[in-house]
């Protein structure tokens, strides 16, 4: 069964330093996502990428984050200068229709900044 | 905004209970209602879904209905299993917006 991979499972990096969370999305899929959850917090969607752009972010992703997909199969998220606040675990999605469709999700990266 | 309440967490049954998980949403316009379940090491997945009014969405034993009159979508299941034990998550997806909006999220724990 296709499915979502994310890497790594878990990093751990110091304030201010910049990550790279990567994603395998499922091959014929054209909308890719992410979303973030902060311990005991909600499930919160951070961006949506279609066609090499931005569909639509939240106000959570400022200038610090950015998505690209470098190849024709990885989705990657970019946190430039972290912060203990963006210590959570990072889920990817995609799904192959935008508008109310399912979306497949990955196992998550928990990224702890220390 | 649109937002999702869903009640508070852990629950603990033993096999064979009922259960039922309470969903409630705020949203503007008609939005389509999921419940996702993420087993432990694993990613979320999809459980059920339903994508109008007094739809019922079902899987592996599971059920909820959309009720829009109530803005609820509760969760329910006759008789849990030890490998129902999971976090479950209740979601919206308002019209015309590609997000989907989760709630906190309930853990569910059942004991052979």
């Amino acid at each position: 069964e296709p499915e979502v991979t994310q890497t790594p499972s878990h990093q751990v990096t110091q304030m201010g330093q910049e990550v790279i969370l990567r994603c395998v999305p499922i091959s014929n899929h054209l909308y890719f996502y992410w979303y973030r959850q902060i311990l005991g917090q909600k499930v919160e969607f951070l961006v949506s990428f279609y066609n090499n752009e931005i569909s639509e972010k939240s106000e959570i992703f400022d200038d610090q984050f950015s998505v690209e997909r470098p190849d024709g199969s990885n989705f990657t998220l970019k946190i430039r200068s972290t912060k203990l606040e963006d210590s959570a675990m990072y889920f990817c999605a995609s799904s192959a229709l935008i508008v109310n469709t399912e979306a497949f999700f990955g196992q998550g990266t928990r990224l702890t900044v220390v | 905004g649109d937002s999702v309440t869903q009640m508070e967490g852990p629950v603990t049954l033993s096999e064979e209970a009922c259960l039922t998980i309470n969903c409630t949403y705020t949203a503007t316009g008609y939005p389509s209602l999921f419940w996702y379940v993420q087993y432990p090491g694993e990613g979320l997945q999809l459980l059920l879904k339903a994508t109008k009014a007094d739809d019922k969405g079902s899987n592996k034993g599971f059920e909820a209905t959309y009720r829009k009159e109530t803005t609820s979508f509760h969760l329910e299941k006759g008789s849990v299993q030890v490998s129902d034990s999971a976090v479950y998550f209740c979601a919206l997806s308002a019209s015309k917006k590609v997000e989907l909006v989760f709630g906190k999220g309930t853990k569910l724990t059942v004991n052979p």
